[in-house]
């Protein structure tokens, strides 16, 4: 099985253009998250889906970041416009339902860089 | 809002000792905590899961253990090899949210 796939791996922006992120998750797993780490920090969440429902976006700033799982498998993770803070890794995983008692399946992430 | 301290930045050992590593959190008590690796580049890899009824988990040379009147959970590598080196983070989820919250992560060096 190939695993949760991010593309692109890397990306360079400058300041105030858009962005997007692409994630497929494991087949079969309902719910999706995109979290960010910035180096030297732990993941933090960002969005979880389950199936195409956004359940839990409390941390995402709404004003510049929008996200979308249409038919409850792929995702995209967009930016717009992008400021120099957001730099740092994207990524996204992918558990069964009840994820916290099986554990998260990540993707190689994708590093964005804002200059 | 939960906070999760992990021992230190970084940890430096000898090939064949054993690594342990340590995770304290504050606030509400974890319903579950997980390990996870992390190797440059890389996405974090689900290596343990522990409940909070449970006080010890192993597989292979890798052992956690779960403290929930400590609030602290150590994560412990046998025999540990420089393939071992890598950043390993804790992360908890509170009973119901599916929500986990990370640590920073502590760097492990094994020197040969």
């Amino acid at each position: 099985e190939a695993g949760v796939v991010q593309s692109p791996r890397y990306k360079i922006i400058e300041k105030k253009q858009p962005v997007a992120f692409w994630c497929n998750p494991i087949s079969g797993h309902n719910t999706l998250y995109w979290y960010r780490q910035n180096l030297g920090q732990g993941p933090e969440l960002l969005i979880r889906y389950e199936n195409e429902e956004a359940v839990d976006d409390s941390q995402l700033p709404k004003d510049r970041f929008s996200a979308e799982r249409l038919k409850g498998v792929d995702s995209t993770l967009k930016i717009q416009p992008a400021e120099l803070g957001d730099s740092a890794v994207y990524l996204c995983a992918s558990s069964p339902r009840e994820g916290a008692q099986s554990g998260y399946t990540f993707g190689s992430g994708t590093r964005l860089t804002v200059v | 809002s939960q906070k999760i301290e992990q021992n230190s930045e970084a940890l430096n050992i000898q090939e064949g000792k054993t690594a342990t590593l340590t995770c304290n959190y504050t606030n509400y008590s974890p319903a579950y905590l997980q390990w996870y690796r992390q190797d440059p580049g890389r996405g974090p890899v689900f290596l343990l899961l522990i409940r909070e009824n449970e006080k010890e988990k192993r597989k292979e040379r890798l052992k956690v253990t779960f403290d929930t009147t400590l609030k602290q959970s150590l994560f412990h590598i046998t025999a540990s090899q420089p393939a071992d080196s890598a950043t390993y983070l804790c992360a908890l989820d509170r009973t119901g949210a599916n929500n986990l919250f990370f640590g920073t992560g502590t760097r492990l060096t094994v020197i040969p």
